[in-house]
């Protein structure tokens, strides 16, 4: 496509439910990274993928939070038992190749209430 | 492990005005550096990005700057307008494979 896209850019939920965030990368391109970001705060690290395979999974705050990217394009950011505190915005971010250009989505808010 | 902060948090300046965004980082020792412009309520939008080997970029009215020894990038933008409002993003790589590390941002109001 002709630019990342986040789906959905608006989710509303309540605490414990089990919530799905999709990233559809640039085509072509082999890199995928997530972030999360709070208000006044910078991107905070999360994951990223190398085609298929998480090459680092460093930033995942617990194993509530889980990522797949099945045939090395799009990727599903899966976020169990939802708490308040994962409320945030959650960008999604791809590159050509690992050390390229990164181009960000408009970000997936999401709300727990 | 690497940091990169930014300061002024915030900053307001007069329409026309030239001005230095500015960004550091705690090791020298990175792979490229990459400056960022995020609208409220956006997703980011890459402005520049400086390689390792490099000492500036520029595109249009942005020049970036890289000076790895003092771990330090500036951004300049010349002319300034009030559509160049928003919050800017200072990210550093530090290695090929590594995960990239933001700042929290200089949140730029221009006056008009």
């Amino acid at each position: 496509g002709a630019g990342v896209s986040q789906t959905p850019s608006n989710k509303v939920t309540e605490k414990g439910k089990y919530v799905e965030l999709r990233c559809d990368p640039i085509s072509g391109h082999t890199a995928l990274y997530w972030y999360r970001q709070s208000l006044g705060q910078g991107p905070e690290f999360l994951i990223y993928f190398q085609g298929t395979g998480a090459a680092d999974d460093s930033g995942l705050p617990n194993d509530r939070f889980f990522a797949v990217r099945p045939e090395g394009s799009v990727s599903t950011l899966k976020i169990q038992r939802t708490e308040r505190g994962d409320s945030a915005v959650y960008l999604c971010a791809s590159s050509f190749s690992v050390t390229g250009e990164l181009f960000f989505g408009e970000g997936s808010r999401l709300t727990v209430l | 492990k690497q940091e990169v902060t930014q300061i002024p948090a915030a900053l307001s300046v007069p329409e026309g005005e030239n001005l230095v965004l500015n960004c550091s980082f705690t090791d020298s020792a990175i792979y490229n550096l990459q400056w960022f412009r995020q609208d409220p309520g956006k997703g980011l939008t890459s402005l520049l990005l400086i390689q390792s080997s490099q000492r500036e970029q520029t595109s249009g009215r942005l020049n970036a700057s890289l000076d790895k020894s003092s771990g330090r990038s500036t951004l300049y933008i010349a002319a300034s307008q009030p559509g160049d409002s928003a919050t800017y993003l200072c990210a550093v790589r530090p290695n090929r494979d590594d995960k990239i590390i933001f700042g929290k941002g200089t949140r730029l109001h221009i006056l008009p």
